[in-house]
């Protein structure tokens, strides 16, 4: 099976744009959980989507978005960027909860 | 909150010896704890996880404990190789029907020929 994709790969942004990140899971992988990897944070936990519906949100605020197609397919959002908003932004999929999370490359994102 | 505490932050080996990471969660309801490998550029890899029902679990050169009780597990790497250099995080899940992982903040092993 293929693994999981995330485009695009890298990204520069200026502040206050908004910037739509896409990741597409493992064929049959309805769970797709999307985490921020900083040098300072670690790897800390954004969302989760199963079956097109969130079902756990992080604690990072509003300005960050998400969705998830009838695909399983998902997209994240964030907007008005701020400076420390550069990150990597990973995305996991999996079969369901408690079960293996397999990560896309990433998209690094870089605010100017 | 939920929180993982995970030690030591860096880790220096010489080539052939044992090392021995080690984390601590906060939420007794965690069942499934998996630890990744992150090397260079690269995403984090799976390298082996255990569930709640057993206490040890192990893989070639690569074991780890739980202990429910003090809600702590560990990594052990037994003979260490130089491609084990890597950053090592462990993670515990949210209680509750979801996917959330809690992680460590990591652990930079290298391993020194």
């Amino acid at each position: 099976k293929a693994g999981v994709t995330q485009t695009p790969r890298y990204l520069i942004k200026t502040r206050g744009q908004q910037v739509t990140l896409s990741c597409s899971p493992i064929s049959g992988h309805r769970s797709v959980s999307w985490y921020q990897q900083t040098p300072g944070q670690g790897l800390q936990f954004l969302f989760e989507y199963f079956s097109e519906t969130q079902r756990n949100k992080g604690n990072f605020p509003g300005r960050f978005s998400g969705r998830q197609f009838s695909n399983s397919r998902s997209e994240m959002n964030v907007s008005t960027l701020e400076l420390g908003d550069s990150a990597l932004y990973l995305c996991a999929s999996s079969s369901g909860a408690r079960e293996t999370q397999y990560f896309g490359p990433g998209t690094r994102l870089l605010v100017l | 909150g939920e929180n993982v505490e995970q030690h030591p932050s860096t880790l220096s080996v010489q080539e052939g010896d044992s090392a021995v990471i080690k984390c601590t969660y906060s939420d007794s309801a965690s069942n499934y704890f998996p630890w990744y490998k992150q090397e260079l550029g690269k995403r984090p890899q799976l390298i082996i996880d255990i569930r709640s029902n057993v206490g040890e679990k192990k893989d070639q050169r690569i074991a780890v404990t739980l202990n429910k009780t003090a809600k702590h597990f560990s990594l052990h790497i037994t003979e260490t190789q130089p491609e084990d250099s890597a950053v090592y995080f462990c993670a515990a899940n949210s209680s509750g029907n979801t996917g959330k992982l809690i992680f460590g903040q990591g652990t930079t092993l290298q391993v020194k020929p």
